[in-house]
């Protein structure tokens, strides 16, 4: 089947503009995650749903970053007034719950380049 | 806090040879430990797991012991392949903190032939 899809793949944007990057999960993966990957920070997870439960903004480096999932499925996470730090590979990963729930699923994730 | 520690690459090797690639962690609770490969040009895969300790995961001819006693998970192979180059992720999950996982740096592997 089809594997997690992420778009663009590739964005660039002058600083100070938003934007919004999407994550289509597995088909009945109830779990969604956001990860960064950028030179200098390494992987760092940014925000986590699961389900009907509220999601888990811990990761999220600032409020100008937030991520909605509507209906379980698609989810977008926004970055406003977008900074050069900002730069890096968003990721996106699903995974199922209960006895599954430790392998994640990744995307091929957009490159966001912030000039 | 959580945090994981690997070698910083990257390493080269020639094919057949043997490879280690080290990985310590820190956690508050009791971890469950992973290994995630990227392939050039491929998204992030899990290559193998390890839930509880003395636990080896296994997958493509690599493994991984998950030591408590050093908090250690440490990845290896008896022979590699070219097809092995990639960059490899250490991870941890601490369930009852989410399923969120935190990463090391990752180490970039380069098998020559």
């Amino acid at each position: 089947g089809a594997g997690v899809s992420q778009s663009p793949s590739n964005k660039v944007t002058e600083k100070g503009k938003d934007v919004e990057l999407r994550c289509d999960p597995i088909s009945g993966h109830t779990a969604l995650y956001w990860y960064r990957q950028s030179l200098g920070q390494g992987l760092e997870f940014l925000i986590y749903f699961q389900g009907n439960s509220a999601p888990d903004k811990s990761g999220l480096p600032s409020d100008r970053f937030s991520a909605e999932r509507t209906g379980g499925s698609v989810s977008t996470l926004t970055i406003q007034r977008t900074q050069q730090e900002d730069s890096a590979v968003y990721l996106c990963a699903s995974s199922l719950e209960g006895l599954r729930s430790y392998e994640q699923y990744f995307g091929p994730g957009t490159r966001l380049t912030v000039t | 806090g959580n945090s994981v520690t690997q070698m910083e690459g990257p390493v080269t090797l020639s094919e057949e040879a043997f490879l280690t690639i080290n990985c310590t962690y820190t956690a508050t609770g009791y971890p469950s430990l992973f290994w995630y490969v990227q392939y050039p040009g491929e998204g992030l895969q899990l290559l193998l797991k390890a839930t509880k300790a003395d636990d080896k995961g296994s997958n493509k001819g690599f493994e991984a012991t998950y030591r408590k006693e050093t908090t250690s998970f440490h990845l290896e192979k008896g022979s590699v392949q070219v097809s092995d180059s990639a960059v490899y992720f250490c991870a941890l999950r601490i369930q009852a903190a989410g399923n969120k996982l935190t990463f090391g740096g990752g180490t970039r592997v380069l098998v020559k032939p």
